[in-house]
């Protein structure tokens, strides 16, 4: 059965610091794989997704980068974190089929709080 | 382009009360569309879907939607609330662009004992 894990669950890091969330997926082969974002109270923000290695689509303007250096790891990563980027980190993957995404599977998430 | 929009950002609802949560979407080509259901400090979790074929789907929990082309809406129901169903629900539509599905904004769910 697939399986996919973020780690970690919950991070603070001050204002300035650096950022590496990881992602990584097991029980299928090329995934499709995004980041979202939700922020408190409100929905999910699709920030990056790559339907293969080394191709990331990048949805919003931000400090933050995404990369896949292996078919099933996804890492997000930002070089100096802003206040504006606190909030709880999701990773899914997705099978593509029938010209479409299908339905996706998340992560549990990283709470990631900036001080 | 694809697109959903859900109708009333919070609902609440007597333990035992119809649920009904709505969802319109738009997609250019013949839509997948998906119902998630998100508990707190947790991931997303796939409650039902409807790609081709029967329009009335059903899911986990009790749960089931409609697929209604000429309204373009999947709306959700369930005949009675459980205080277990208080959770944060999302509508999804994957249409035309290959890469990703489009979420709605979500609807939170309150049950009332």
């Amino acid at each position: 059965s697939q399986t996919i894990h973020q780690w970690p669950a919950t991070l603070v890091q001050p204002v300035g610091s650096p950022l590496s969330l990881e992602c990584t997926v097991e029980g299928t082969s090329n995934p499709n794989l995004y980041w979202y974002r939700q922020a408190a109270g409100r929905g999910l923000q699709l920030l990056f997704y790559s339907v293969g290695i080394g191709q990331i689509s990048s949805e919003v303007p931000q400090n933050l980068s995404a990369s896949r250096p292996q078919d099933r790891q996804f890492i997000l990563s930002s070089k100096k974190l802003l206040l504006s980027d606190s909030g709880f980190y999701l990773c899914a993957w997705s099978v593509h089929w029938g010209g479409r995404i299908n339905e996706q599977y998340f992560g549990p998430g990283t709470r990631l709080t900036v001080t | 382009a694809q697109s959903v929009t859900q109708l009333g950002s919070h609902v609440s609802v007597s333990e035992g009360a119809l649920v009904l949560l709505r969802c319109n979407y738009s997609s250019s080509v013949p839509p997948y569309l998906f119902w998630y259901v998100q508990y707190p400090n947790q991931g997303l979790q796939l409650l039902l879907k409807y790609t081709t074929g029967a329009t009335l789907v059903k899911g986990i929990n009790g749960f089931e939607a409609e697929f209604k082309k000429s309204e373009t809406s999947f709306h959700l129901t369930k005949p009675s609330a459980h205080m277990s169903d208080a959770a944060e629900y999302f509508c999804a539509v994957s249409g035309a662009n290959a890469g990703k599905s489009t979420f709605g904004d979500g609807t939170t769910l309150t049950v009332k004992p």
